[in-house]
């Protein structure tokens, strides 16, 4: 059973064009957090939103969490070759413990 | 500072073999963490230690076995290795805090066959 389940699974799209990820759960969460991934490296560390309804902006990408905090956004405006990657949600639900979404591989394409 | 290493890289290992996997980080962190990552199925969190001395089972713990004996070291043994367990493993850690960073390792590549 997955508790993170992330939309679309794949997404190709021209340099400069807008995306948005989602990240769903029936869970809720004390505090999600964003990663992205490149290959053949772990997972880095992007964001952490806490409180429901929160946004965060980290220059062209922008983070969302759901009022009911059991949901979550990722936005990139003008998208740029170097936001290649694999990009994961993660929800802490039990204290301590972070469930990983099943990952977005997004390539953009020059 | 290295933050955290993982040993072997990657490991070609027969079915049945005993096999245990590294991970020591230098952060000081108390909370570490034990991934494996498959295609299609995200991270999934095996084992986990709040702090030297403890550890606690995650979503897939069936297979592994973990010790936590000080801070810096986190080793996940596998008693005897079956082909499901073919996967990339990643250590992580974090000081405390739920909202704290987690830093993860370069991960280690097992295939057992």
């Amino acid at each position: 059973t997955q508790l993170l389940e992330q939309s679309p699974q794949f997404l190709s799209i021209q340099e400069g064009e807008n995306l948005t990820v989602y990240c769903n759960s029936s869970s809720v969460f004390s505090s999600l957090q964003w990663y992205r991934q490149e290959p053949g490296e772990g997972p880095v560390l992007l964001v952490t939103v806490v409180t429901g309804g929160e946004v965060k902006k980290l220059k062209r990408l922008t983070f969302q969490f759901g009022d009911a905090r059991k949901d979550s956004s990722l936005h990139i405006t003008a998208a740029q070759p170097g936001d290649t990657g694999l990009y994961l949600c993660a929800g802490d639900y039990t204290g301590n413990q972070f469930y990983f979404g099943t990952g977005t591989s997004l390539t953009v394409i020059p | 500072i290295a933050g955290i290493t993982q040993a072997p890289t990657s490991q070609i290992l027969a079915a049945g073999r005993r096999m245990t996997l590294r991970c020591t980080q230098d952060m000081r962190h108390n909370a570490m963490y034990w991934y494996r990552q498959d295609l299609g199925l995200g991270l999934r969190l095996i084992h986990y230690s709040n702090t030297a001395g403890t550890t606690g089972k995650g979503e897939v713990p069936d297979g592994y076995s973990v010790s936590r004996a000080n801070t810096d070291d986190f080793p996940l043994t596998l008693a005897s290795a079956v082909p499901s367990q073919t996967s990339v493993y990643f250590c992580a850690s974090k000081l405390q805090g739920s909202t704290d960073t987690q830093y993860f390792g370069p991960g280690t590549r097992l295939t057992v066959l």
